[in-house]
């Protein structure tokens, strides 16, 4: 299991950018990377997922270094509405290994502030 | 299509009852998972399943039966609950949506209060 670490908790203001760094230094071959935003009492919902390089999407960007052994999620410009708590998971998600063990790190509260 | 759906939303127990928290998913996925969270933490994985008959150990079942009934549904159950068990409960379904992401589908959780 990749085990991953996140810092527990950041600040920000309305309009910054936000980039949140994930460690899982024992991440596997067939391992992706793949980010969840929650709110209080909802639950986890896809940002979004990467295997190497970088990924974007309409709502964030996911940049992985060559040696897989990080990531980084980035929200451009955020606003009071991207307060939430961001997980960064590691896992094989392959259909063809379904049921893997998926397990979610700590996470990190996002304050965005005005 | 409901996606993941679980019933029922609040329950309170008092401590040694039973009950079943049930988990149904439309997206004819696979994979289905259970998770609880307790308050200010982060999600813990309980039991999960990869198809129709099997099961197995998440990170903390301790205290906790699973049944994957048939493909959609896959149930969670406290046989004798207690206080320690209080928590936000979720199931999720993992599966590729329309741009070809894998991931996790949750249902919109079951909060259980035992006293």
């Amino acid at each position: 299991l990749a085990k991953t670490t996140q810092p527990i908790s950041m600040d920000s203001y309305e309009g910054q950018e936000v980039n949140i760094t994930c460690s899982h230094n024992n991440i596997a071959t067939n391992d992706y990377i793949t980010w969840y935003q929650q709110f209080p009492s909802q639950g986890p919902r896809f940002i979004i997922q990467g295997y190497k390089t970088k990924v974007t999407n309409e709502v964030a960007s996911l940049f992985i270094p060559a040696d897989r052994k990080s990531s980084t999620l980035s929200l451009p410009r955020v606003s009071l509405s991207d307060t939430a708590v961001y997980y960064c998971l590691v896992g094989d998600m392959a259909i063809n290994n379904a049921g893997n063990m998926l397990t979610f790190g700590g996470g990190t509260r996002l304050m965005v502030k005005p | 299509n409901a996606g993941v759906t679980q019933t029922p939303k609040f329950q309170v127990l008092k401590t040694g009852q039973s009950m079943t928290l049930q988990c149904a998913q439309d997206m004819n996925h696979n994979s289905m998972y259970w998770y609880r969270q307790d308050p200010g933490m982060g999600l813990r994985l309980i039991y999960y399943s990869a198809s129709e008959g099997t099961t197995d150990k998440g990170e903390v079942p301790n205290g906790y039966n699973v049944s994957r009934l048939n493909k959609r549904e896959f149930s969670l159950r406290l046989e004798s609950a207690a206080p320690s068990q209080t928590s936000v409960y979720f199931c999720a379904s993992s599966g590729r949506d329309g741009e070809g992401n894998e991931k996790l589908f949750f249902g919109s959780g079951t909060q259980l209060s035992v006293l």
